[in-house]
This record gives C-alpha cells, structure tokens and sequence, in this order.
C-alpha cells in the first residue's frame, strides 16, 4: 500500500537537543497529522495542520503544512528520555465520504540522557 | 469519558482459520476505522465504518470484512488467514463532523499467524 516517504528513518541525539524530521507525498493533502508511537501503544496524536503554511506548536513541538500541500515538517525542541518513540506522520484524503489516513514509516528517536 | 478500547490485546491463530477483533469507540465518536500495522512500517488503511455500513476500502482482500453496530462499536474479521496476516491491527475513532481528522487510536491487537 501506498505510504508517504518519511525521513530521516532513526535519530540517536543527546538530552537537550533539538530535532527535526519530515514528510514528503506526491499527492496533494488536506490535512497532515502527526503521531507519536511507544512500544505496545497505539499511535497518539501530537498535532494537526489544516491548512497549507500552517505552523502549529504544542509545547516543545513545533509542526508545518507546506505550502505545496504534499510535504509537512516536525521540530523537537530541547528533548527528553521521555521524547523516545517512532513519530509517524500521516496525510489525509476527504475526497467524497472517504476518509483515511496515510502514514509514513516512521522515524524512530532514541535520546541519550 | 473512555478512550477507544480493543480487545484481544494478543492472539495468536493458525494459518486458514478465521479471527474475530473488537473495538469499542471513544465516547461520542461514529466513525471507526481500522488500519493493519505490519513490524517496522506504518499503519495501512483497511476500511472505515460510519452509520454502520462501509464508508471507505483500503488495498485488502475481501477475506477482511468488518461490521459497525448501533452503539458504533465495531468488529474487524479476517478469514482464510496467511501468514503475512501477522501484525498489529489498530482501530481508531473519530467526533462527529470530523471524520478521519482527529482519528483516537487504541492500543491494537497483535495478531500472530503460525
């Protein structure tokens, strides 16, 4: 099945320091979704985006909506142990009354302490 | 008010036999969607019920077959299951007027096919 191209696909940083990863679709989007996934978990949202250009923040994250509506970005400021997980970004078609989710394939973050 | 709650949290089943996975949406929530989350990749749409019929097919066989009920609790089912049938089955809710936006996952099933 189809998935948006998500990169970079792990990231190994030290406490405290910031982090950035992205997404990128050859389909136009209406909505992009971010998600964070720990072990065992279901996906939990972090932050979506409406409307292209949009910069959303919720707390230390930071997320965009490109303005070619195919791509949108994550920023981590200042990480924590507990910032450890897969982050999955996701686009979503409402075309009609079909409405579902594309994901990424995640990026998996490891933060030293 | 209770998140979306799934039920097996694990199962393991023999290839050719058919599985049964239940999900029961966020409160206020009639939208269910379901999504197979294979190791290593992301969640991959498989169909999304609304009023209690089908409201939308991702890339899988009719084999996967699904039911909403009146409550808008839902039923993934899987027949002749394969061995690449293993995986992590996420169901996820959504408010009224806002399907598929804010999608509330639950905590899947994780289904092994020997």
């Amino acid at each position: 099945g189809q998935q948006l191209n998500q990169s970079p696909q792990s990231m190994f940083i030290q406490e405290g320091e910031d982090v950035s990863m992205n997404c990128t679709s050859s389909s136009i989007f209406n909505t992009w979704l971010w998600y964070k996934q720990d072990p065992g978990e279901g996906p939990v949202l972090l932050i979506a985006l409406y409307k292209a250009g949009e910069l959303t923040s919720n707390g230390r994250l930071t997320a965009q909506f490109g303005i070619t509506r195919k791509d949108s970005f994550l920023n981590i400021s200042a990480s924590i142990p507990s910032d450890v997980g897969i982050y999955f970004c996701a686009g979503l078609h409402s075309g009609g009354s079909n409405y579902k989710l594309t994901f990424g394939k995640g990026t998996l973050l490891t933060v030293n302490p | 008010e209770t998140g979306v709650t799934q039920s097996p949290t694990h199962l393991i089943k023999t290839r050719g036999q058919q599985v049964t996975l239940r999900c029961s949406s966020q409160s206020g929530h009639n939208t269910v969607s379901w999504y197979q989350q294979a190791l290593g990749q992301g969640p991959q749409f498989i169909f999304q019920y609304y009023r209690e019929e089908e409201n939308g097919r991702g890339n899988f066989p009719p084999r996967f077959s699904g039911l909403q009920f009146p409550n808008y609790s839902s039923e993934l089912n899987v027949n002749a299951l394969e061995l690449d049938d293993s995986a992590l089955y996420l169901c996820a809710s959504s408010p009224l007027g806002q399907r598929g936006t804010e999608a509330f996952f639950g905590q899947g099933t994780r289904l092994t096919v020997v």
